[in-house]
Parts: structure tokens; sequence; C-alpha cells
């Protein structure tokens, strides 16, 4: 079934500890992104990606970085991590057609202490 | 750069009865798409509906519809016969050709049984 995976769903890591969030999808989509969100807040795009190898950063400033080796992988990583590094993030994916409409992974909810 | 402005940090509504989200837009582009996303409390952020400016047929989706004013730079949802269901944060976004999604601040519905 085509889908958009993120893990871990849930992490709680220490001040200074170097951390992948991942995100993967089935759904044969060329465009990927990050997004930062608060609890009931707005989204901030942070990174997106047109294809394998392109990797831009967002309208938010971020600490993280991603890469583009495959299609279907976008992984963010946090080199490390700081407790204004908590936050939800949501992955995402869309397909070059006209409405380019964007598929949500169930995010990974990060607690840095 | 084009903005997303939803007023209603806030909605409430009786189970069965009719709510509406306010959503206005700042372009000047005549071409574009319009979309309204739900995210349930911890659960994935999913496509609710969705217009292309150059129809003026508005989008209908089951028991969820917009009223789109192209002039007024206005794109409401309308939602019938709410269900607890639908309780969630509501985001309304903005694209144009194969830019990026802007969002808005997005409004929490809550639904009263």
């Amino acid at each position: 079934e085509a889908d958009i995976y993120q893990t871990p769903r849930y992490l709680v890591i220490g001040t200074g500890k170097k951390i992948t969030l991942e995100c993967s999808q089935t759904m044969g989509h060329d465009k990927m992104y990050w997004y930062q969100q608060d609890p009931g807040m707005e989204l901030h795009l942070i990174h997106y990606s047109y294809g394998v190898n392109s990797t831009e950063k967002g309208d938010l400033s971020s600490e993280s970085t991603v890469s583009r080796i495959r299609t279907e992988h976008f992984p963010l990583t946090l080199e490390s991590a700081r407790p204004s590094h908590t936050s939800q993030y949501l992955c995402a994916s869309s397909s070059s057609g006209p409405y380019n409409e964007q598929f949500f992974g169930p995010g990974t909810r990060l607690t840095v202490l | 750069a084009q903005t997303v402005t939803q007023s209603q940090p806030e909605m409430s509504v009786q189970e069965a009865e009719t709510v509406t989200l306010s959503c206005t837009y700042d372009t000047s582009e005549s071409d574009y798409y319009l979309f309204w996303y739900k995210q349930p409390p911890s659960r994935q952020m999913i496509l609710v509906i969705r217009q292309e400016a150059y129809k003026q047929q508005n989008a209908t989706e089951n028991r969820f519809s917009v009223n789109f004013q192209k002039a007024a730079k206005s794109f409401s949802l309308k939602i019938s016969d709410s269900q607890l269901g639908d309780a969630a944060m509501y985001f309304c976004a903005y694209r144009r050709g194969a830019q990026k999604l802007v969002f808005g601040q997005g409004t929490r519905l809550t639904i009263n049984p």
C-alpha cells in the first residue's frame, strides 16, 4: 500500500546527542518536505527536495540537515540536539502532477531534555 | 510573498450542526490552487478538499464544501452535519504552480456532543 512512514514516532533524548529522523515513502513521489510544528500551532517548512541529490532550506531557519540519496528516503539529522529542538517534525511528499497535493506522514514528536 | 490567514484560532459546533471555517489569502496571481487539510489529535494530517482558482464551481466532498470567492480572495470551508470525528485542527493552504505550499495558522474545531 502506498504510504509515507516516519520513525521513530516518539523520541526523548538528552542534550548534545546526534539524532536522525527517518522518512520514507512508497508513493513514487519526486518531491519531499520536512515541517516543524509545535503542538496545535502552524506548520513551518524547514527543508524540501525536488529529487535525488537536490535539497533546499525552507522558510524557517533550522540547525538540522537533510539528504536525498534515494527517491523514497529523506532523513533529517540533528548533529547536537538542544531543548529548543523539542517539537513535532512532519514529513510530506507530493507528485509533480497539476495538484501537487502533499501527503503527510504521522510525524515524530521529539523531546530534548 | 503569498500569505494565508485563518482568523479563527478556535471554533466549536454542536454535533449535527453546520460550521464554517474562514480563510483569506493574498496573491497577485490568477492561477493557483487552494487546499484544506485536517489534522486530528495525534493523528496524520490528511487532505479534505481542494480547489483550482480557474474553476468557478465550488468544490464539494461529501459533507465538506468550500465557498471560493476569487475576487475577495476568500476560501471558507463548510462542514455540514458535524460529527465527533470532525474534531481537529484545520489548515488552509495555497500553492501556485510548482511552488511550495503556504499554510495558514490553523483553526481548532471542537465538536460538542
